[in-house]
């Protein structure tokens, strides 16, 4: 149980393309989604709070607008990298929270490895 | 801001032997304290987890330790076996439900 799926798992994409990367809970509901990015070799990275019908809540230094949020159902949360370059380049995991809520863990998705050209 | 520290960064022990791996939070709040195991290229998975009202967890070869005075908890894993090499990480949580990640340590198991 609690399986989180996220697609697309590999993309490679010119600069200046959108991505969108979907984030799925499979057999659960989540009121609540995380996207995290991860550099090679380091910790994961907090990017944003996904809540279910309302707007995501950014970490410090996140461009809310570079990445682009919305978490429509309470099993679907998706992030859009727009216009993307070089830099964005990252290894993307999102997590869901069960809607039972408490003192739970977040169970990840798979990941995306986004590389821009 | 909330900060959790994690030590060392990478860790290599012979098979058999024991691995600690030690971290500290600041927010006195944090009531929840995960552990995860992520292999290269794949996604954190929960390996154990602890809740501020229990000093100590086992499962098997693994446990956790929490000293909330110190606010301190602390991953032993007994019996090492090569498939355990991976990057752990620790996390802290509170009422937010939001973690953060300790930096990450990376075992290696020698056979």
């Amino acid at each position: 149980g609690a399986v989180v799926s996220q697609h697309p798992s590999w993309v490679i994409c010119k600069s200046g393309t959108s991505v969108k990367i979907e984030c799925r809970s499979l057999d659960f509901q989540a009121t609540t989604m995380f996207w995290y990015r991860q550099f090679p070799k380091q910790s994961l990275m907090l990017m944003a709070t996904s809540n279910e019908g309302s707007k995501a809540t950014y970490e410090q230094g996140v461009e809310k607008d570079k990445f682009l949020i919305n978490h429509a159902s309470l099993t679907l949360s998706t992030l859009t990298v727009t216009s993307a370059h070089p830099e964005d380049s990252s290894f993307y995991i999102c997590s869901a929270l069960p809607l039972t809520g408490g003192d739970q863990p977040q169970h990840f998705g798979d990941g995306t490895r986004l590389s821009i050209l | 801001g909330e900060n959790v520290e994690q030590h060392p960064s990478t860790l290599s022990v012979q098979e058999g032997d024991s691995a600690v791996i030690k971290c500290t939070y600041s927010d006195s709040a944090s009531n929840y304290f995960p552990w995860y195991k992520q292999e290269l290229g794949k996604r954190p998975q929960l390996i154990i987890d602890i809740r501020s009202n229990v000093g100590e967890k086992k499962d098997q070869r693994i446990a956790v330790t929490l000293n909330k005075t110190a606010k301190h908890f602390s991953l032993h894993i007994t019996e090492t076996q090569p498939e355990d090499s991976a990057v752990y990480f620790c996390a802290a949580s509170w009422g937010t439900y939001k973690y953060i990640f300790g930096t990450g340590t990376r075992l290696k198991v020698l056979a």
